[in-house]
């Protein structure tokens, strides 16, 4: 069974902290990482994409990849209130599907 | 740009009926992907479809079936519905389905509720 698993939450900060969410994958295989956000109710909405190792940076997001180590990491800076949501970690492997986390609940704290 | 449409948004089906969704991927996007998402599973992945071929299929049963017109745009039907069957339905749309660097974005979903 190849799986995706993310760091229990919930997740409390506060406003302007960083938040730190993780996810560990078991398929080897596993080329492109995605991190959406899903606000209740709603679709999930991609925030960034990663498939090279190291760092890759968006504004206040920074997603970071080890494939030696099978971990993948979302990092938010300077925290918002607006960024509460459910964070989703998706590993693409070769049969170009997509293979989801159970997601972290992140609550910005005003 | 348009993003990815789905229809209809909210449906309410009877135990027993099918039901069939519609999705339009992205202008110039070939593959089309589905998943459900329930609380109790989380996303899984139903099926993908690139250039009217289905490509790859998850472990649903086969009263889920989908199909890929010429237009890209797809459709996904389920026979039969179970209440089980009640789940935010997603399309996902990406340029070829595949490879790095590909992005895949999600329409906003189908509400289907079984009852």
């Amino acid at each position: 069974q190849k799986e995706v698993e993310q760091n229990s939450g919930p997740l409390s900060v506060p406003e302007g902290a960083i938040a730190s969410l993780n996810c560990t994958y078991s398929d080897r295989g596993s080329q492109s990482f995605f991190w959406y956000r899903q606000y209740s109710g709603k679709s999930p909405e991609l925030i960034m994409f990663i498939y090279s190792n190291g760092d890759k940076e968006d504004g206040r997001f920074t997603a970071q990849l080890n494939k030696a180590s099978q971990y993948v990491s979302l990092l938010i800076r300077d925290s918002q209130p607006s960024d509460s949501a459910t964070y989703l970690c998706a590993g693409e492997g070769s049969a170009r599907q997509l293979t989801f986390g159970s997601g972290t609940q992140l609550t910005v704290l005003p | 740009k348009a993003g990815v449409t789905q229809t209809p948004r909210y449906l309410i089906k009877t135990r027993g009926q099918q039901v069939t969704l519609s999705c339009s991927p992205i202008s110039g996007h070939r593959s089309v992907s589905w998943y459900q998402q329930t609380p109790g599973q989380g996303l899984q992945f139903l099926f993908e479809y690139f250039s009217e071929t289905q490509r790859n299929k998850g472990n649903f049963p086969g009263r889920f079936s989908g199909r890929q017109f010429s237009n890209s745009r797809s459709e996904m039907n389920v026979s039969t519905l179970e209440l089980g069957d009640s789940a935010l339905y997603l399309c996902a749309s990406s340029l070829s389905g595949g490879g790095s660097g590909n992005t895949i974005y999600f329409g906003e979903g189908s509400w289907l509720t079984v009852v």
